[in-house]
């Protein structure tokens, strides 16, 4: 079992509403990345947060934004809920950029 | 074009068995890691292994084994003596970039469902 851990581990929006994922790093751990999984499908980058600066985004809108707190803690926040934002988002964190990505056990997320 | 394939949608294996997962990657970079992660139902993706494209020695760890071919970009997860606890789907995944600056970002297949029958 890693230290990463994410909440809430379920949850059901509306389509159009705004939504915020939290994810809490591995101890010493200042790199965290967010990805999204579609039921069937291996999981997508969104975006990685390196000491609290954006580093990096996957093929995803601008309605996918993020936060790195001083504690290296992270937020994932979708806005404007479509259907098809359903899915699995994961949060991996590490203690560096290039080193091993430890995750947590995901939010699933259904827009209805 | 996709950068991991994974082409065995399912794979059974009788317990106690060895059972082998495919991946074969596409990348353009001289440095860059390949991963196998396993995911139960629960949804955590665990990590098993990691082979760096400079390492010369294939990776183990326990029971699992790495079976890398650069000249072929196949990184082939081997697991020996299945158990009924490895059924779950299996993500092999590659990550490019340097140190130099870039994300690391983890590319992944879309994934092997291992079932281990007793």
């Amino acid at each position: 079992e890693t230290g990463v851990t994410q909440s809430p581990t379920h949850l059901i929006k509306t389509r159009g509403q705004q939504v915020t994922l939290r994810c809490s790093s591995q101890s010493g751990h200042n790199t965290v990345s967010w990805y999204q999984q579609a039921l069937g499908q291996g999981p997508q980058f969104i975006f990685q947060y390196y000491r609290e600066e954006e580093n990096g985004r996957g093929n995803f809108p601008p309605r996918f934004s993020g936060l790195q707190f001083p504690n290296y803690s992270s937020e994932l926040n979708v806005n404007a809920l479509e259907l098809d934002d359903s899915a699995l988002y994961l949060c991996a964190s590490s203690f560096q950029m290039n080193t091993e990505a430890f995750f947590g056990q995901g939010t699933r997320l259904t827009v209805v | 074009a996709q950068k991991i394939t994974q082409t065995q949608p399912g794979m059974f294996v009788q317990e106690k068995e060895a059972v082998t997962l495919d991946c074969t990657y596409d990348t353009s970079d001289q440095s860059y890691g390949l991963f196998w992660y396993k995911q139960p139902s629960s949804g955590e993706m665990i990590f098993l292994i990691y082979q760096g494209s400079y390492d010369e020695q294939n990776a183990t760890e326990g029971r699992y084994s790495l079976n890398f071919q650069k000249a072929r970009k196949s990184a082939n997860l081997v697991i020996s003596a299945s158990q009924l606890g490895d059924s779950a789907m299996y993500f092999c995944a590659m990550r490019e970039g340097g140190t130099q600056g870039g994300s690391e970002k983890l590319v992944f297949g879309k994934g092997t469902k291992l079932t281990v029958n007793p």
